[in-house]
């Protein structure tokens, strides 16, 4: 399966900042990426499908202006939470489709937002 | 619209016991099925998945599933669980390209 990596692990900022979160595949070329987001004690909910080379595409109730997806290459998608607030606080996890539509995962990142 | 259940939020079980995580889909077509497990803080990790062909499958560390198509599940099973097996366990179905997940079963492993 394909290995996936996220940065930060965790981060901490102030409200109104922006935070940008990398996920890369380290093994394959991924040409679709996922973005999830969970609360604690909760399952994970899909934001966004990142699409190298073109726009994401969002979930219904996924504000697009809020949290800003670039595929800019096969390795490589990052996920910035613009002006976050305390309420953005989670864990967000991103996915790689690799072969035979099967999905691995990062190892997530947590976000506090005081 | 696909959906998933799992009816055990938490499950406690002894170290050396048998193990089954309960999961029923609802999906139109033929599903691709998958088991993942989350330790806290961290990623999810792929213990198997079903695709087509032989309804029983095996996956890493021990975990099998079967796939029932009359009854719409895909349960987990393992014949005798270590204490390193405790962690949050989702079973998730795939269609129209996206992984619908259910809620997780959080599994405690005691002594």
């Amino acid at each position: 399966g394909a290995v996936v990596s996220q940065h930060p692990s965790w981060v901490i900022c102030k409200s109104g900042t922006s935070v940008k979160i990398e996920c890369r595949s380290l093994d394959f070329q991924a040409t679709t990426m996922f973005w999830y987001r969970q609360f604690p004690k909760q399952s994970l909910m899909l934001m966004a499908t990142s699409n190298e080379g073109s726009k994401a595409t969002y979930e219904q109730g996924v504000e697009k202006d809020k949290f800003l997806i670039n595929h800019a290459s096969l390795t490589l998608s990052t996920l910035t939470v613009t002006s976050a607030h305390p309420e953005d606080s989670s864990f967000y996890i991103c996915s790689v489709r690799g072969s035979r539509d099967t999905q691995y995962f990062g190892p997530g990142t947590r976000l506090t937002v005081l | 619209a696909q959906s998933v259940t799992q009816p055990d939020i938490h499950i406690t079980v002894s170290e050396g016991a048998s193990l089954e995580l309960r999961c029923n889909y609802s999906y139109g077509a033929t599903p691709y099925l998958f088991w993942y497990v989350q330790s806290p803080g961290q990623g999810l990790q792929l213990l198997l998945k079903y695709f087509s062909g032989d309804t029983l499958v095996q996956g890493i560390k021990g975990f099998e599933a079967e796939f029932k198509r009359s009854q719409s599940s895909f349960n987990l099973r393992k014949p005798s669980v270590h204490w390193s097996d405790a962690a949050e366990y989702f079973c998730a179905v795939r269609g129209n390209e996206k992984l619908t997940f259910g809620t997780g079963t959080r599994l405690t492993i005691i002594p």
